[in-house]
């Protein structure tokens, strides 16, 4: 079955540390977003990419860092530089120019700061 | 600024009754809509849409109807279950490059 994969499902990083999230999907989507949820606020994009070896900055990406080297594949690495890490995060993917289609999500990942 | 509003975090509700979950958006432009349903700890799975040029959409027992003049769109669920109890978000975009745009979502809670 096609789908979104994000890795691994609960996080906990230390102060200072940079962490990677996996996401992975067989949808043959050429367009992929990480959002990050905090509660009482919604879902805010963090970065997105509507082609491989391209992405864009969304509204929150400062502390955030993404690749996208395989059209699959969309990491995302919170940085140190993150004062305020601990949220659920969420991937997800479309079509290019499928906006109206909507997106495929993944489950999330919730990452702690200890 | 916020572009989308879901003015009303929660929303309780019976089984069987109707639910009816409200959003505003500011941009005369956006021109689709779409709700999306979460369970905690999941990712949001898309429910219905609607594009500008409609007034109302419906799919089974969930209707979403849309309000140009007045920049508001409202999903109806009828009859309500208590497995709709979850959070609904509304999300718009401008044009078919644009990104979706959420709202801060609305617990519905279903009581048997």
């Amino acid at each position: 079955d096609g789908g979104i994969t994000q890795s691994p499902k609960y996080l906990f990083r230390k102060e200072g540390q940079n962490v990677t999230l996996s996401c992975e999907q067989n949808l043959n989507h050429d367009a992929m977003y990480w959002y990050r949820q905090d509660p009482g606020q919604g879902l805010r994009l963090i970065y997105y990419s509507q082609i491989v070896n391209d992405f864009q900055k969304g509204d929150i990406a400062e502390g955030y860092s993404v690749s996208r080297e395989k059209k699959e594949s969309f990491p995302l690495t919170v940085t140190s530089a993150q004062k305020n890490p601990t949220a659920f995060y969420l991937c997800a993917s479309s079509i290019a120019g499928g906006v109206y289609y909507g997106y495929t999500f993944g489950s999330g990942t919730r990452l702690t700061v200890v | 600024d916020q572009q989308v509003k879901q003015n009303s975090p929660s929303l309780s509700v019976q089984e069987g009754r109707i639910s009816i979950l409200n959003c505003d958006y500011t941009n005369s432009m956006f021109d689709y809509f779409l709700w999306y349903k979460k369970y905690p700890a999941e990712g949001p799975t898309f429910l219905i849409s609607i594009s500008s040029i409609k007034d109302k959409n419906e799919d089974g027992r969930f209707t979403v109807f849309l309000n140009k003049s007045a920049k508001h769109l409202s999903l109806h669920i009828v009859p309500s279950q208590p497995g709709d109890s979850a959070v609904y978000f509304c999300a718009v975009t401008l044009g078919s490059q644009g990104n979706l745009i959420f709202g801060k979502g609305t617990k519905l809670s279903v009581k048997p």
